[in-house]
């Protein structure tokens, strides 16, 4: 039990699907994030969400979508996406961006046929 | 961009001793984390540094040499669930982590 739960765990979509990846903490945190883990490839960080506002997009495509409706969930939209896009798609709190350590959920694996 | 190296791959024997290093710009640095990943598992945290020296926890350590921009993550009595990867994180001021690419561990019998 991380504290930090994401579903669906696994995703097949086709490139004109719309789909959402879900994210809930139960540890109290102020600030949420998504990540995208590739193989062979370093944790990309795509979004970070703070007491509900987002504060950072890191050039992230608009077929990726955030979306935050309150300090404890936090949504990834996902629509007309391409092959390349398939990774394991993580989530993670911490107490607030700028301290304490990372919480990470166990990952949603999208691929993208 | 701040550029963080770790090996890609190490292997060693049950029961022995592993060092696993990371490098880091040193610019703005502002603490350093170590995660470990076990395949189609989530990260967990191991271990934070944000001054020189060592912080020993169990059988791990880890040392950070904030001059040089080093750090390493030592294991000790290597056991065969140890088999993961392990990845450097730094935290920059005014910035979010920035992960290494992490080394992958594997724990021979």
């Amino acid at each position: 039990e991380t504290g930090v739960t994401q579903t669906p765990r696994h995703l097949v979509m086709g490139m004109t699907n719309k789909k959402s990846l879900k994210c809930e903490q139960h540890l109290g945190h102020n600030a949420m994030y998504w990540y995208k883990q590739s193989a062979k490839k370093p944790l990309e960080l795509m979004f970070v969400y703070s007491l509900e506002e987002r504060v950072e997009n890191n050039s992230v495509p608009s077929r990726f979508s955030p979306e935050c409706p309150n300090s404890s969930h936090l949504f990834l939209h996902l629509h007309t996406l391409q092959p390349e896009d398939s990774a394991l798609y993580l989530c993670a709190s911490s107490q607030d961006t700028g301290s304490g350590e990372l919480f990470f959920g166990e990952g949603s694996r999208l691929t993208v046929l | 961009g701040q550029n963080i190296d770790q090996p890609t791959e190490m292997t060693a024997t049950e029961g022995a001793i592993v060092q696993i290093n990371c490098t880091y710009q040193t610019s703005g640095f502002n603490g350093l984390f170590w995660y470990q990943q076990h395949a189609g598992e989530a990260p967990t945290f191991l271990s934070y540094n944000v001054l020189d020296g060592l912080e020993e926890k169990g059988r791990f350590s880890s040392f950070l040499s904030r001059s040089k921009g080093y750090s390493y993550l030592l294991l000790k009595e290597l056991q065969m669930k140890d088999s993961a990867s392990y990845l450097c994180a730094v935290r920059y001021y005014g910035q979010n982590f920035v992960f290494g690419p992490g080394t992958r561990l594997s724990v021979l019998p």
